[in-house]
């Protein structure tokens, strides 16, 4: 069965710092992969996805980037936080239109 | 419809009452959606999804009702518990490799 992780569950991490995101799917080959943004008490905001190794597409301008290595391995990033990055990131890859979601990082940018 | 910016929407039922909970889609084009349950701190698990081609799709104690000539999708919970408490997201397949989430809902059970 096809199973996603994504790490850390929680960071804190100082406004100008760096930052580094990993999610690993398990189970499936060349999978759609997708990072999401959730503010406290808003929607799901769509910030890139990716079809293939080496293709990113971004959704929204911002302060992150995400990059993925290879097949099974989708990476958010950031050179320097800002406050504004503070949010639940949610990463997912979907088979055949159903996404399905990692348990999500909850990053608080101080 | 996308949700970004937007406060979510709450519903507060009775536990043991029927929930209805709705959503605005914007693209005539999608032909797949889904509903989406999302616990404090977790991230979304898929409830129930129905395709362009049908208009009612049931699971356990839950009904997706979709009617494209007003691009509305509702699901309906039955008999509402306290595990149901939680945010609830329709999603569409636009299909260009996107999932299009609306606002969501949060439901709140009273006992």
């Amino acid at each position: 069965s096809q199973t996603i992780h994504q790490w850390p569950a929680t960071l804190v991490q100082p406004v100008g710092s760096p930052l580094s995101l990993e999610c690993t799917v398990e189970g499936t080959s060349n999978p759609n992969l997708y990072w999401y943004r959730q503010a406290a008490g808003r929607g799901l905001q769509l910030l890139f996805y990716s079809v293939g190794i080496g293709q990113i597409s971004s959704e929204v301008p911002q302060n992150l980037s995400a990059s993925r290595p290879q097949d099974r391995q989708f990476i958010l990033s950031s050179k320097k936080l800002l406050l504004s990055d503070s949010g639940f990131y949610l990463c997912a890859w979907n088979l055949r239109g159903q996404a399905f979601f990692g348990q999500g990082t909850r990053l608080t940018v101080v | 419809g996308e949700s970004v910016g937007l406060h979510l929407p709450t519903l507060s039922v009775q536990e043991g009452d029927n929930s209805i909970i709705n959503c605005a889609y914007s693209n005539s084009a999608s032909d797949y959606f889904i509903w989406y349950k999302q616990e404090s701190g977790k991230g979304p698990q898929f409830i129930i999804d129905i395709r362009s081609n049908m208009d009612k799709r049931q699971g356990q104690r839950v009904t997706v009702l979709l009617n494209k000539t007003v691009k509305h999708l509702s699901l309906q919970i039955a008999a509402t518990q306290p595990g149901d408490s939680a945010v609830y997201f329709c999603a569409e397949d636009t299909n260009d490799y996107k999932l299009s989430f609306g606002a969501g809902t949060t439901v709140t059970v009273r006992a």
